[in-house]
């Protein structure tokens, strides 16, 4: 079975300041780890995810995210938020192989202050 | 239409009423996923189908009845509810491919209270 831990609830932070959205994970067995963005009213919407290769991947708006085995860690970053990055984060994980249905943290909430 | 679509948005039920949760994908998938929204706690998944196949049932009450009709329809049939069930219902659907992730996209969400 697999746990996501997601350290921090809510993270206020400034406009154009850098911010670290942590995540930490338990499996037994080697996972694929995702990001999702919720914003208010909607669905989830896959925002990065690491399958294999680089441990360093990135979003199309200017997320990051680096996979640390040794450390079951999947921090996203961003080195400058937006207004409109304000959403919830959720961090997924699912296992490599055989069951594909994906367990998640319980979410942070990102709001960014002008 | 296009994506994954929930109906209705919002719903208001009593402990004695049934009512049903609808989810349509117009992607063209084969796995349609039912998951639980509560505030404070992490997604939860209820149930998953696998062309129109019910592949896993995580421990959900039977109060919760899920329908499968074909690949771009499930249903969420409500009847007896607690309150401890309000909760926003998400719909999701993914391709299943053997060997390779696939991504899962979700619906809005049908935010459910029940009084």
């Amino acid at each position: 079975a697999q746990s996501v831990t997601q350290l921090d609830s809510q993270v206020p932070v400034f406009e154009e300041a850098p911010v670290e959205l942590r995540c930490n994970y338990s499996s037994s067995v080697s996972v694929y780890l995702f990001w999702y963005v919720q914003y208010p009213n909607q669905g989830l919407q896959l925002l990065l995810k690491y399958l294999s290769g680089s441990t360093l991947v990135e979003s199309i708006n200017g997320f990051e995210a680096e996979f640390n085995k040794s450390q079951t860690s999947f921090h996203l970053r961003k080195p400058s938020v937006h207004i409109s990055d304000t959403a919830e984060y959720f961090c997924a994980v699912t296992p490599d192989t055989g069951r594909r249905a994906l367990t998640f943290g319980s979410g942070t909430r990102l709001q960014v202050q002008p | 239409e296009t994506g994954v679509t929930q109906t209705p948005r919002h719903l208001v039920m009593g402990m004695t009423n049934k009512k049903s949760l609808k989810c349509e994908q117009h992607l063209g998938h084969n796995a349609m996923y039912w998951y639980k929204q509560s505030a404070k706690k992490p997604l939860e998944l209820m149930f998953v189908y696998n062309f129109k196949e019910q592949t896993e049932n995580n421990s959900v009450p039977s109060r919760f009845s899920p329908e499968c009709p074909n690949s771009s329809h499930l249903f969420l049939h409500l009847h007896t509810l607690q309150p401890e069930d309000s909760a926003l219902y998400l719909c999701a659907s993914s391709q299943p491919t053997s060997g390779s992730v696939s991504e899962q996209f979700f619906g809005p969400g049908t935010r459910l209270t029940v009084l």
